[in-house]
């Protein structure tokens, strides 16, 4: 059985980088099939899609963050991690690794994380 | 950007009723739509890709249908495990975008 598990600070300082991995079992990033994927949830607002990446190198990110945003894969740790830079209180939100198959979309999420940004 | 339009923003329903939610995307997506269940508190759950298919392990009892800008979303002999927001997405271009969500409550 396939599961992602995500990991973080829970709280950040504004303009900080805030750095979250999300740790794959019972599958392998390094899958030509898969892409690994963030995605986050404002308190009481809509999904919003930051961006995949796959093992090959191929990432895609949401240009409203694309300045600020890295995704990236470990294979030797059978990971995948985010981080977004100069954070401000917007970035507040549950957090969501989740892996997508290109023929049947997301099939596999996270439990999510909860990122707070706050001084 | 894509936009992703649900309607009803809420429903309730009875046990046993049968219900059904549109989503409307403000451009053709063919049918590069997909559907996710959120019970309170908890993750999002797939439930159907490329409009009409069933994630695995996903219970018949949801159905899905939809091309180009609308499509819609039905959940037959609701129970009370069915309470949860539902969202579409469509995944036609980037950035991949969502539906507002649909609250879905159970009398």
């Amino acid at each position: 059985q396939v599961q992602l598990q995500e990991s973080g600070p829970g709280l950040v300082k504004p303009s900080e980088t805030v750095s979250l991995t999300c740790t794959v079992s019972g599958g392998s990033v390094s899958s030509d099939d898969y892409y690994w994927s963030w995605i986050r949830q404002p308190p009481g607002k809509r999904l919003e899609w930051i961006g995949y990446t796959h093992y090959s190198g191929r990432r895609n990110y949401n240009p409203s963050l694309k300045s600020r945003v890295t995704i990236s894969v470990d294979t030797s740790k059978n990971q995948f991690s985010l981080k977004l830079s100069s954070v401000t209180a917007a970035d507040t939100a549950m957090y969501y690794c989740v892996r997508e198959r290109e023929s049947s979309g997301y099939d596999y999420w996270g439990q999510g994380t909860l990122v707070t940004v706050s001084s | 950007d894509i936009q992703m339009t649900q309607s009803p923003y809420s429903l309730s329903a009875s046990v046993g009723d049968r219900v059904t939610i549109t989503c409307r995307a403000s451009q053709g997506i063919s049918n590069y739509l997909a559907w996710f269940q959120q019970r309170p508190g908890k993750a999002p759950k797939s439930l159907i890709y490329a409009a009409s298919s069933l994630q695995s392990g996903v219970p018949s009892k949801f159905s899905a249908s939809g091309s180009g800008t609308e499509f819609t979303l039905t959940i037959s002999s609701l129970q009370p495990e069915d309470l949860a927001t539902y969202y579409c997405q469509q995944y036609s271009s980037y950035p991949y975008t969502f539906g507002q969500g649909t609250k879905l409550e159970i009398k």
